[in-house]
This record gives structure tokens, C-alpha cells and sequence, in this order.
């Protein structure tokens, strides 16, 4: 079956325009979460979602930073007013059950910040 | 934050040779994964050893955790050209239904695998 998919793959924008990551999970699963990549700081867990509700925020850098999940589904990550350390692979995992098995990583948005 | 440290940082050896990356973390935990990123994108996971256990197979894998020295290596035997990749532990806290479940991933190690 369909694996994990973000959109778009790669993402460059100006510093201080606002930019929406999405996620499509795999089909069934609940839980949902959001991880950043960069050179500097590695694999950070930011969010993760369980059903449409967000039980953990506190990887979120800063409240620029912002994701919901709609029909327990498609999540957007939003970053406002992006800043240059706001560089990096933005990479979205699902898994059937919160707190049971492996995560299933999507390919994730490299966004870069100009 | 990062809690797992990987060493070492790149390993390169020939191919059919045997590769041990190891990794530690620094609170409790439910259980340890490993996962392989390929060119810097989407991670595959490639085992799973829970707290209670000491050693896991799977297929040229096989895991160790050491839970008194909060250690655990991976040990990929026979490699072939295409286990090229990073590889990265990361721990899970227990979970309690609706509180933390988040990975929190290792620096990784960039394995080379020499033709």
C-alpha cells in the first residue's frame, strides 16, 4: 500500500514569508508526528498527533511553528515569518497506534530559507 | 535535544566485512530503534529491541542493548555496497496514552561500504 507522502519535496522562500508543509499519512493510522533534520541540530522531534488532537508540542522551536491535523488525516505544518535556521528537512512519520510499533517515515520537504 | 550519541561519526570498510556502530543514551526507556536514511531523506526502520531485552536478529542484523550502561550497537554482518547509508538509534520513553511518544534520535553514523 502507499507509504507516507509530504508536499512539496523541496521548498525554497524568502525569510519572513510563511510557508505549509503537508503531510499524508498511512491509511489507518492515528498517530502522526513531525521531526526536523539540520546540519547543526540532527533529528529533532517537534509535534506528534493522535487522532486530530496534539497530546505533545514540545519539540516546536518557537510559536512560529504551528500544525494541526483535520479529519484525522493530512497535516500541515506551518512556519510563520521563516528565519534562515529555519533551513533543514522537515520529515512527517505515522504510525497505526501511539505508542506501539515502528514509525513510517515519508520522504519529507527539504525547506531552504533565502 | 539529543539524548542517543552515535559512534563513531563515519565508518568505512570493504564490502563483506562485518560493521559495528554503537550508541548511547542518557534517560530510561521503553525501547531503542534503529533506522537507515538514504541521501539525507526518508528514514527506514530496521529493528526494534524493547527494554527488557538484551539481543535482537534480523536477518544480517543483530542488535545489543545494554540498558546498566545505557548502550546499545548494531552490527551489520557480510555488508554489500548498498547498506551505504547513515544509520541513526533512537529511544523511546514509555508511553502512558496520551502523554510524550516522540523519537529522540542519535547524531548518526555515515556508514561507507567500499566496493
Amino acid at each position: 500500500g502507499a507509504g507516507v507522502s509530504q508536499s512539496p519535496s523541496n521548498k525554497v522562500t524568502e525569510k519572513g514569508k510563511d510557508v505549509e508543509l503537508r503531510c499524508d499519512p498511512i491509511s489507518g493510522h492515528t498517530a502522526l508526528y513531525w521531526y526536523r533534520q539540520s546540519l547543526g541540530q540532527g533529528l529533532e522531534f517537534l509535534i506528534y498527533f493522535q487522532g486530530n488532537s496534539a497530546p505533545d508540542k514540545s519539540g516546536l522551536p518557537s510559536d512560529r511553528f504551528s500544525a494541526e491535523r483535520t479529519g484525522g488525516s493530512v497535516s500541515t505544518l506551518t512556519i510563520q515569518r521563516t528565519q534562515q535556521e529555519d533551513s533543514a528537512v522537515y520529515l512527517c512519520a505515522s504510525r497505526q497506534v501511539a505508542g506501539r510499533g515502528e514509525q513510517y517515515f515519508g520522504p519529507g520537504t527539504r525547506l531552504t530559507v533565502t | 535535544s539529543q539524548q542517543g550519541e552515535e559512534d563513531p561519526q563515519a565508518l568505512s570498510i570493504q564490502e563483506g566485512e562485518n560493521a559495528t556502530m554503537n550508541c548511547s543514551y542518557k534517560t530510561s526507556i521503553n525501547n531503542l530503534q534503529w533506522y537507515r536514511q538514504n541521501s539525507g531523506r526518508g528514514l527506514v526502520h530496521l529493528i526494534l529491541i524493547r527494554s527488557n531485552e538484551r539481543e535482537k536478529h534480523s536477518g544480517r542484523l543483530r542488535v545489543t542493548l545494554d540498558t546498566s550502561k545505557k548502550s546499545s550497537s548494531l552490527l551489520i554482518t557480510a555488508s554489500r555496497a548498498a547498506d551505504t547509508a547513515s544509520y541513526f538509534c533512537a529511544t523511546a520513553k514509555g508511553y502512558s496514552g496520551g502523554g510524550a511518544d516522540g523519537l529522540t534520535f542519535g547524531k548518526g553514523t555515515h556508514l561507507i561500504i567500499q566496493p
